[in-house]
């Protein structure tokens, strides 16, 4: 089945900086790349999400990024604020429209944004 | 819409004991997924339906759990002779059956702990 491993797993910047979380995954034919945001005490929420027909996604201050031919995916948050600290969690699917496929998950990054 | 719906909220149950977990998923999604959460080894598929079919179940542990879904308003997640490794917290998520089908609603999850 599907491996995907996340890294950092712990991840401090300062407020007004970017942080960056990597991911990559194993197999080709995953197609779906989502990015999960967990707060403390709260289930996770669909944060982004990129398909691959695409290499570049912007929502806001959240960019991903996606390079199939080395199958790594990335999350970037620009301009990060205190309300950005969160468990962040990349995934991967062989999704297929009107098909449910389950995700991946990678093991989590933990991201505080300091004052 | 109240989101996915999970009870209890808490559980804990002394070793050799059986748990039961209840998901309620949101109005009209086709599609039930169980993960488990756990610091070590993030989330962590279990099993799937789809239309209260089961999908896939290869994340269960085959001995002690068991997961139904007898009607499209909730799905059980049954374990058995607990054990102190079972201890986590188990997420229920839902989605929709076609377009947007990827997108996984998590429930508050039931954080169940063996002593």
């Amino acid at each position: 089945g599907e491996q995907v491993e996340q890294l950092p797993s712990i991840l401090r910047v300062q407020e007004g900086s970017s942080a960056s979380i990597n991911c990559s995954y194993e197999d080709s034919a995953s197609n779906y790349f989502p990015w999960y945001k967990q707060e403390p005490g709260e289930n996770p929420k669909l944060i982004i999400d990129i398909r691959s027909n695409m290499e570049r996604k912007q929502i806001q201050e959240l960019i991903v990024l996606l390079d199939k031919k080395a199958k790594r995916f990335s999350l970037h948050i620009t301009d990060t604020q205190p309300g950005d600290s969160a468990m962040y969690f990349c995934a991967a699917s062989r999704a297929s429209g009107g098909s449910n496929y389950k995700l991946t998950f990678g093991k989590g990054t933990l991201l505080t944004v300091t004052p | 819409n109240a989101g996915v719906i999970q009870t209890p909220r808490h559980k804990v149950t002394g070793k050799g004991q059986e748990a039961t977990l209840w998901c309620e998923p949101i109005s009209g999604h086709s599609a039930v997924f169980w993960y488990r959460q756990t610091i070590v080894q993030g989330l962590e598929f279990l099993t799937y339906f789809r239309n209260q079919a089961p999908i896939d179940d290869s994340g269960m542990p085959k001995e002690r759990f068991s997961a139904q879904m007898p009607n499209q308003s909730h799905s059980t997640l049954k374990i058995q002779s607990t054990q102190p490794q079972d201890s986590a917290v188990y997420l229920c998520a839902s989605s929709l059956v076609g377009a947007s089908a990827e997108t996984l609603y998590f429930g508050s999850g039931t954080r169940l702990t063996v002593l």
